[in-house]
């Protein structure tokens, strides 16, 4: 059984602070890796995807892949009130058409 | 230009009643995505449907048919509701998963209640 697992939170920091969000997985084989974000009421929304080891940036987001200890992060830098929201990991093994989703991190960003 | 788009927005119907939900992509993509959000938010893949062809059924209950009459629409059907049907159901399109390209686009959402 593919396990994706993640910190239910809620997270909560301070407005200009590093949110960091932690995502683990159990599939050694996993190739694809997601982030999405979800705010309340609404539908997840791509926010960053990675395939290799390493850092992959995208204006205030970060995603860190490190396969050999299984895991991914997003960091958000600078956060802000509206990055207020549940991020969601989704972790896909190579051709399987079928991304595992986390049950998600609530990120609470306070004035 | 919405990119995926469902219908109903809000579904609420009696127990044993059958009801579906309409989606539509226009992004051109080949393959279509069925999940259910449950109320602690747990996104769970249903079914899966490239270019008409299902691909992915997970254990689903066969109250659920999905049906798939172009590749840019995947419906689902849901025969004698039941009140743990209730749930957010989203509709997804991805452009080439067997290639690796499979960042999900999702729908708005249906939020179907049943009484």
């Amino acid at each position: 059984q593919k396990e994706v697992e993640q910190n239910s939170g809620p997270l909560s920091v301070p407005e200009g602070a590093i949110a960091s969000l932690n995502c683990t997985y159990s599939d050694r084989v996993s190739q694809s890796f997601f982030w999405y974000r979800q705010y309340s009421g609404k539908s997840p929304e791509l926010i960053m995807s990675i395939y290799s080891n390493g850092d992959k940036e995208d204006g205030r987001f970060t995603a860190q892949l490190n396969k050999a200890s299984q895991y991914v992060s997003l960091l958000i830098r600078d956060s802000q009130p509206s990055d207020s929201a549940t991020y969601l990991c989704a972790v896909e093994s190579g051709g399987s058409y079928i991304p595992t989703f986390g049950r998600g991190t609530s990120l609470i960003v306070h004035p | 230009d919405t990119a995926v788009s469902q219908t109903p927005k809000y579904l609420v119907t009696q127990m044993g009643n059958d009801k579906s939900i309409k989606c539509e992509q226009n992004l051109g993509h080949d393959t279509m995505y069925w999940y259910k959000q449950d109320s602690k938010k747990f996104l769970k893949i249903m079914f899966s449907y490239n270019n008409k062809e299902l691909i992915i059924n997970e254990t689903v209950p066969n109250r659920f048919s999905p049906k798939s009459p172009d590749k840019a629409h995947l419906n689902l059907h849901i025969n004698s509701l039941e009140l743990g049907d209730s749930a957010v159901y989203f509709c997804a399109s991805s452009q080439d998963p067997l290639r690796g390209v499979n960042e999900q686009f999702f729908g708005p959402g249906t939020r179907l209640t049943v009484l």
